[in-house]
């Protein structure tokens, strides 16, 4: 069974920095590209970044240069770095598989992590 | 503003069939890339619901389909079910923007 269990979600103050992680079980972790999605309270699912399984990186235009995605296959361990937070990046953090095949398909999704930024 | 644009609500009775639109552009559903449709049950984690245009995975009732035509999609629900109650979103890839869209999520009610 595919588990993806995200962690390190909390309030920061703007301008902070956090860094999520998502533990990952249930499959070839290093075989799957991966990526961040994000809900901001109320609002619709934005893609934030992926990393595929070759360890190239891209990034949503809104986080460029403030977020680093990130693996450890050893540790089957998906990252986020988050800097410089604003305001508008306090949402649910989701952790999502990719199926693998082309269509850049979401198969699996984590139960989400909180980020909020405020003083 | 969502790349995607989905009606922000629907409703239907038990038993009734509803259809979700999922409105894109010529260089994303036009431009002859794939929709999936995503599931949001109340307080939870989104869950794939249709890949492919009209694919379901495993588990997923033949109640639900989807379709493409155009620049357009849709996800149809026959014998609507209280348990059916929840936010459904389409997500689709831009060639222009480069990049994963959403569209902007619609909440079905099941009255």
């Amino acid at each position: 069974e595919v588990q993806l269990v995200e962690s390190g979600g909390t309030l920061v103050q703007p301008g902070g920095s956090l860094r999520l992680s998502c533990a990952a079980s249930g499959f070839t972790f290093n075989n799957y590209a991966m990526r961040w999605v994000r809900q901001a309270p109320g609002k619709g699912l934005e893609w934030v970044s992926t990393i595929t399984s070759g360890d190239a990186t891209f990034y949503a235009d809104s986080v460029k240069g403030r977020f680093t995605i990130s693996r450890d296959n050893s540790k089957n361990t998906l990252y986020v770095q988050m800097n410089s937070l604003r305001a508008d990046d306090t949402a649910v953090y989701y952790c999502v598989k990719d199926r693998g095949t082309s269509g850049w398909v979401m198969e699996y999704w984590g139960q989400g992590a909180l980020v909020t930024v405020s003083s | 503003q969502s790349v995607l644009t989905q009606p922000p609500s629907v409703s239907g009775a038990p038993g009734q069939r509803v259809t979700i639109s999922c409105a894109g552009s010529s260089s994303s559903i036009g431009a002859g890339h794939d929709v999936h449709w995503y599931q949001q049950l109340p307080g939870t984690a989104p869950k794939l619901l249709i890949s492919g245009n009209n694919n379901r995975p495993s588990g997923v009732p033949d109640r639900f389909s989807g379709s493409k035509s155009g620049t357009s999609a849709s996800l149809a629900i026959t014998g609507l079910q209280a348990e059916d109650e929840a936010d459904y979103h389409c997500q689709s890839y831009d060639s222009s923007l480069s990049r994963i869209i959403f569209g902007g999520g619609t909440k079905l009610t099941v009255l």
